[in-house]
């Protein structure tokens, strides 16, 4: 299986700032890799998928970089909404999956 | 838009049988693979496996011989089985539409919990 390692497993910061989510692979996984984001009681929600591509609807201070076995989640301005954990999940294979999870937390 | 609905009892006997279904309303069933993913107590994600409108299959092999997972494309919805729980099946379990060539999971049921007790 690919392991997915996510840094750092929380992360306190204030609204406005910009904040950056790292996701590690076990192996080259190319641009196969997608981000979710989820809050408390609801189900994870598609932010961007193939490493850089933002899902129709997601708002444009998200965005995502990375490839081969190191990527980044970025929130430039964050907003009271964008407080959650964020997941990462890889699908160069047939077996698909996540990060542990990144907890964002208001300052 | 697409809306999907996990339903099933919402707890299990150990060695008995996991079922739940999810039906799928608001947008076809055909066309798209449809998944199977479960978030534990401890809040890991771990997918469980996917199923296309036309029937292939690909699913998680730690789960082994334990799981079934079928569909029913007249009825819009698709559903999952799991034999011989234990506790550590205990989680909640989420269907969810799954696009092909990046597999991601885009649009996804409420989640369903189900405990394994006695």
């Amino acid at each position: 299986d690919i392991q997915m390692t996510q840094s750092p497993s929380s992360l306190s910061a204030s609204v406005g700032d910009r904040v950056s989510i790292t996701c590690r692979a076990s192996q080259n996984i190319n641009n196969y890799l997608n981000w979710y984001q989820q809050k408390p009681g609801k189900a994870p929600k598609l932010l961007i998928y193939a490493a850089s591509t933002l899902q129709s609807g997601v708002p444009s201070r998200f965005s995502g970089s990375g490839s081969g076995t190191d990527f980044t989640l970025t929130i430039s301005g964050l907003q009271p909404e964008d407080f959650a954990t964020y997941y990462c999940q890889q699908s160069d294979t047939n077996l698909y999956t996540f990060g542990q999870g990144t907890k964002l937390e208001i300052k | 838009q697409v809306q999907l609905q996990e339903s099933g009892p919402g707890l299990v006997k150990p060695s008995e049988t996991l079922s739940l279904s999810c039906a799928v309303s608001g947008g076809s069933i055909s066309g798209y693979y449809w998944s199977w993913i479960r978030q534990t107590p401890g809040k890991r994600l771990e997918w469980i496996a996917y199923i296309s409108y036309n029937g292939n299959t690909n699913s998680n092999p730690s789960l082994g011989s334990r799981l079934t997972i079928s569909i029913d494309t007249s009825r819009a919805q698709f559903s999952l089985r799991l034999r011989s729980v234990t506790t550590a099946d205990t989680a909640v379990y989420y269907c969810a539409r799954t696009t092909r060539l990046y597999w991601y999971f885009d649009v996804w049921g409420r989640g369903a919990l189900v405990t394994v007790s006695s």
